[in-house]
């Protein structure tokens, strides 16, 4: 069975600096990768999909993710975060054919001035 | 653009208690899932369900757990005699087809007391 791992249960960052938010899976096979954004008291709202192709997508808000096989690594970036970008963040992978999603257990993201 | 919705927003209820909470998905999609989140903790997939039927369940989803769509717009879960440890955020998707990305709804907030 598929699974993820997100390492850092809390990143701490301050307002303009770079983020790297790390996501890494187990599966045979090349799954379909997605990063979800739940900000407090909110549902989950898609920021990206990896399917197949290139191996850097775009999302929205600013935000990418760069799909590597050979680490077996789908890791969220933006260049200069927001305060508004303060949520908790979900890497989920899926398996074509097998339709449920499995999600990581999440990294909390607090933006300091 | 279109989304999923889902009522009520928050439930209260008392163990042994039968619940049934609603969705509404996107109305071109053809599969459903029904995902619950225990404060604190990752997403987990429950159930999908797909021309009518359930096509995947989770070991969680026992017989105390039941989903219907009931004419061409809801999706409903049923829990039928609700347990203490059923207190959770209940999330809803659906897409278009198992080869696309899942939307999720706002989330139904369930306490059992």
């Amino acid at each position: 069975a598929q699974s993820v791992t997100q390492p850092d249960i809390h990143i701490t960052v301050s307002e303009g600096a770079s983020l790297e938010l790390r996501c890494n899976y187990s599966y045979g096979a090349t799954p379909y990768l997605f990063w979800y954004v739940q900000s407090p008291g909110q549902g989950l709202q898609l920021l990206l999909k990896y399917f197949s192709g290139d191996t850097l997508v775009q999302g929205i808000k600013g935000f990418e993710a760069e799909f590597k096989r050979s680490q077996s690594s789908f890791n969220l970036r933006k260049p200069s975060v927001h305060w508004s970008d303060a949520a908790e963040y979900f890497c989920a992978v899926g398996v074509d054919g097998n339709e449920k999603l499995t999600f990581g257990t999440g990294t909390r993201l607090t933006i300091i001035p | 653009e279109p989304e999923v919705t889902q009522t009520p927003s928050h439930q209260v209820t008392q163990m042994g208690q039968e619940v049934i909470l609603r969705c509404v998905p996107i109305s071109n999609h053809l599969y459903f899932y029904w995902y619950r989140q225990i404060l604190g903790q990752k997403v987990e997939f429950l159930v999908s369900f797909y021309n009518n039927e359930i096509s995947e369940k989770s070991e969680i989803f026992d017989d105390q757990f039941s989903v219907e769509r009931p004419d061409g717009s809801n999706f409903t879960l049923k829990i039928r005699s609700t347990k203490l440890e059923d207190s959770a955020m209940y999330f809803c998707a659906s897409t278009r087809g198992v080869s696309y990305e899942q939307y999720f709804g706002p989330g139904t907030r369930l306490t059992v007391t």
